[in-house]
């Protein structure tokens, strides 16, 4: 069974911190996306990353795929209370079928204003 | 575009009882899902759809069944409920990728479903 594993799950910092969340599995795949949820709703897609390596940058958030596409990083400069939710990773596997896209148990955050 | 809708909000049910929720989704996306969440465990896929009329099993599927009769719904029905399908259930919706390897998917807002 391949598994996602995310590090740590509960992270709680002060408000202009910087932090990384971690995604790792054994598996190789060939795409590895992350969402973020908030209470009371359902996850929402921020970035997907299909090359060994790659490096996206949304606004204050840094994504990696690593270079084997088996892990994968969330990095946030300057966290705002804004950031605050639940980050999931999801990885996929190349022609694989809709069933075959894992979830992470996911990296609960809390930004301290 | 509303997006992917997920009815009810909230439903208690008393053990075996039984229930239906439905999703319905406006962006004419050919895949739709159902995931269950529970604390520490992120997201089970419970059975998906690639098409109308066309319904398979995803990682935990006991004790649920589906239906896909048009391509805007896909509807998650319990028989007969018990206190370990307490969860919070949410559909999902995505197109394939280019090479299907990978699919961005659109999520509800979910159903928090308790099973006394």
């Amino acid at each position: 069974t391949q598994l996602l594993e995310q590090s740590p799950q509960f992270l709680s910092i002060q408000e202009g911190e910087n932090l990384t969340v971690y995604c790792n599995s054994s598996s190789v795949f060939s795409s590895l996306q992350w969402y973020r949820q908030e209470p009371g709703e359902g996850p929402v897609l921020l970035v997907t990353v299909v090359t060994g390596g790659e490096v996206k940058k949304l606004k204050r958030l840094t994504f990696q795929f690593g270079d084997a596409r088996k892990d994968s990083s969330l990095h946030i400069t300057a966290a705002q209370p804004g950031d605050t939710g639940l980050y999931l990773c999801a990885g996929a596997r190349r022609y694989s079928s809709a069933s075959k896209i894992i979830f992470g148990s996911g990296t609960r955050l809390s930004i301290r204003p | 575009n509303a997006g992917v809708t997920q009815t009810p909000k909230f439903r208690v049910l008393k053990t075996g009882q039984s229930m239906t929720l439905l999703c319905a989704q406006d962006m004419n996306h050919e895949y739709m899902y159902w995931y269950r969440q529970d604390p520490g465990m992120g997201l089970r896929l419970i059975h998906y759809s690639v098409g109308e009329g066309t319904t398979a099993k995803g990682e935990v599927p006991d004790g649920y069944n589906v239906s896909r009769l048009k391509k805007q719904n896909f509807l998650l029905g319990l028989e007969s409920a018990a206190p370990s399908q307490t969860s919070v259930y949410f559909c999902a919706s995505s197109i394939p990728g280019p090479t299907r390897s990978y699919n961005e998917q659109f999520f509800g807002p979910g159903t928090r479903l308790t099973v006394l």
